[in-house]
């Protein structure tokens, strides 16, 4: 079954620490993208990739780091986390062609302490 | 760039009630138009979505309606239920090339 997933869904870390939060689909999409979403709800997008090798920054300014190695997987890396990092990180896949209908991953609650 | 606002941001009715959400776009290129989804402890989820040539699109119980001349468009949700009750987004976007613009959301609750 084509899906997006996230690892880890809850992820509980000290500030200092490097983090890598993954993401990988099995739909064969071109484009990659992350979000960040704060309680508030609204979604700021951080990073996007068009395909292998393609990384751009979003919107919303972020010390995160992301690579596209490989198709299916677009991991997301904050070297250091701090507090100010804490929010759930939503990951999202579309094809290249048509309409930009995105497909999301359930998500990961980072909480840096 | 694009500019979406959504409204309500919190918005309650009675079960089996109609519930409207509206949002407004500055770029009058933009011709996709999606509406999602986000229940709790989920990823948003597509429920429907409308292009620019088209004014209006039904699903059921779920009707998105564009007003290009206005740069508005609206989600009406019918015979609301209880699992209806969820987080709800609009956004805009000028086709496969441009990155969606997401509104800031409406937590819509549906009461027993």
């Amino acid at each position: 079954e084509a899906d997006i997933y996230q690892t880890p869904r809850y992820l509980v870390i000290g500030t200092g620490k490097k983090i890598t939060l993954e993401c990988s689909q099995t739909m064969g999409h071109d484009k990659m993208y992350w979000y960040q979403q704060d309680p508030g709800m609204e979604l700021h997008l951080i990073h996007y990739s068009y395909g292998v090798n393609s990384t751009e920054k979003g919107d919303l300014s972020s010390e995160s780091t992301v690579s596209r190695i490989r198709t299916e997987h677009f991991p997301l890396t904050l070297e250091s986390a701090r507090p100010s990092h804490t929010s759930q990180y939503l990951c999202a896949s579309s094809e290249s062609s048509g309409d930009n209908e995105q497909f999301f991953g359930p998500g990961t609650r980072l909480t840096v302490l | 760039g694009e500019n979406v606002e959504q409204h309500p941001s919190t918005l309650s009715v009675q079960e089996g009630d109609s519930a409207v959400i509206k949002c407004t776009y500055s770029d009058s290129a933009s011709n996709y138009f999606p509406w999602y989804k986000q229940e709790l402890g989920k990823g948003p989820q597509l429920i429907i979505d409308i292009r620019s040539n088209v004014g209006e699109k039904k699903d059921q119980r779920i009707a998105v309606t564009l007003n290009k001349t206005a740069k508005h468009f609206s989600l009406h949700i019918t015979e609301t239920q209880p699992e209806d009750s969820a987080v709800y987004f609009c956004a805009a976007s000028k086709g496969s090339a441009r990155q969606l613009t997401f509104g800031s959301g409406t937590q819509l609750t549906v009461l027993p």
